[in-house]
């Protein structure tokens, strides 16, 4: 199964920007990247997905390296809102892997 | 709101015993994921149907079964209950790529 390597915790002042790096250093080729965020006594929430080019949306941009071996989830203007464990999962035919998680930590 | 409902939300039983957890998923999505939530696992992947049929399986114990209905509705079976099958269950449905999960099964197994 395809893993993904996430630092346990971060921390961010609020409207500052955020850098939640991941790496996936055994993806494969028909591997998705995706990310989702957990927020205490809630079920995860999608984020962001993408396959090899950056990518963004009204939450957030995914930067994926060109060797597709790491990627960095990227929240422009982080709020208290933002406070969550943010997942990392490599998707290969629709079999979810999550790794263990970043907790974000946002100060105000 | 995520459009997908899990019922019971709370569900407290003993060793040995047998529940059934329920899942709807969002308005004309096909796929229904079951995934288990516990303190020293994370989050597991347990079983993908898609229109009825199964089409990937996880982490998921031979105790453990589940189906989806005519109507797209999903129940997971948990049987012959342990100890160490205390954990939050979600369910999750999707169109295409992107998951909507539940809120959420807490099973507490005593």
């Amino acid at each position: 199964d395809a893993k993904t390597t996430q630092p346990n915790s971060m921390e961010s002042n609020e409207e500052e920007p955020v850098h939640l790096p991941c790496n996936h250093s055994t993806i494969s080729g028909t591997d998705y990247i995706h990310w989702y965020r957990q927020l205490p006594s809630q079920g995860p929430e999608y984020v962001i997905h993408g396959l090899t080019s950056n990518v963004n949306n009204r939450m957030a941009s995914l930067a994926i390296a060109e060797d597709r071996k790491s990627s960095t989830l990227i929240l422009h203007r982080a709020t208290l809102r933002d406070a969550a464990v943010y997942y990392c999962i490599l998707a290969n035919f629709n079999k979810f892997y999550f790794g263990s998680g970043t907790k974000l930590n946002v100060k105000p | 709101d995520s459009g997908v409902t899990q019922t019971p939300k709370h569900l407290i039983t003993a060793t040995g015993q047998r529940v059934t957890l329920r899942c709807s998923p969002r308005s004309g999505d096909l796929s229904v994921y079951w995934y288990q939530q516990s303190l020293d696992q994370g989050l597991q992947f347990l079983i993908h149907y898609y229109n009825g049929e199964e089409r990937a399986k996880g982490n998921i114990l031979e105790r453990f079964s589940a189906q989806q209905f005519p109507d797209l509705h999903s129940e997971l079976n948990l049987s012959s209950l342990e100890l160490g099958d205390s954990a939050l269950y979600f369910c999750a449905s999707s169109a295409r790529e992107t998951q909507y999960f539940g809120p959420g099964t807490r099973l507490l197994v005593l």
